[in-house]
């Protein structure tokens, strides 16, 4: 089974900086025959609905902003977001779907420091 | 506006069974994979089944298989899971999601949820 691990639990970082988060899985997400990896990466705000931010790594979802960075291949991801705005606390959730589990991250929490 | 509206959560003793909706409008049932995903405490986010555009192929959680049971009505634009056999580990958020078009398996739209509690 794909075991998905995120870094770290949780962060502070100051309005204007950078955030950088990690995601780990124990398998490549890496397809061989299309060259994609197979992750997402979600953004949940306190009471909301998780919402997409990235997949495929790194292709940004229409209307996310330019900001947020997908990047990694493999078995290492990393989000990056910079310029960090109030706005964007909250949980962060990387997703695989490679294999059928289709299994989430246990998150990273996001704070302003 | 695009929208999925979830209904029917509550709570449910061991045991018992449910059936839970989810009302899709802005957008029709029939032309895309939709799923389901649910959140709790315990075990965060979790998958737990898809069905295709015509309702013909169903995917499972594994370890959901022959408890939960999802259906569609393309008429009424409406996604079902009926759960049965719930124990306390099932409660949790129940979410209807849509699968983004051509990218199997993950999610671009969400309801905002239905809870289920399974206690006594």
């Amino acid at each position: 089974d794909i075991v998905l691990t995120q870094s770290p639990d949780s962060l502070a970082v100051s309005l204007g900086e950078r955030a950088t988060l990690n995601c780990r899985s124990n398998q490549s997400l890496l397809y061989s025959s299309n060259n994609r990896n197979y992750l997402s990466w979600f953004q949940q705000k306190s009471g909301q609905p998780p919402r997409l931010l990235i997949y495929w790594a790194s292709t940004r979802e229409s209307g996310v902003p330019d900001r947020f960075i997908g990047s990694g291949s493999g078995t290492d991801f990393t989000l990056t977001i910079s310029n960090l705005q109030a706005e964007d606390v909250a949980l962060y959730y990387c997703q695989q779907y490679y294999d059928e589990s289709y299994d989430f991250g246990p998150g990273t929490k996001v704070d302003i420091k | 506006e695009v929208q999925l509206v979830e209904s029917g959560g509550g709570r449910v003793k061991p045991g018992g069974s449910l059936r839970i909706s989810c009302a899709a409008s802005g957008l029709s049932l029939k032309n895309f994979v939709f799923s389901w995903v649910r959140q709790s405490l315990g075990k965060g986010l979790e998958w737990v089944s898809s069905i295709s555009r015509s309702g013909t192929t169903i995917y499972y959680a594994e370890s959901l298989r022959g408890r939960f049971t999802v259906t569609k009505d393309n008429s009424k634009n409406s996604l079902y899971l009926q759960m049965n056999s719930l124990s306390a580990e099932d409660t949790a958020i129940y979410y209807c999601v849509r699968d983004l078009p051509g990218v199997p398996h993950t999610f671009d739209i969400w309801g905002q949820g239905t809870v289920v509690t399974v206690s006594s």
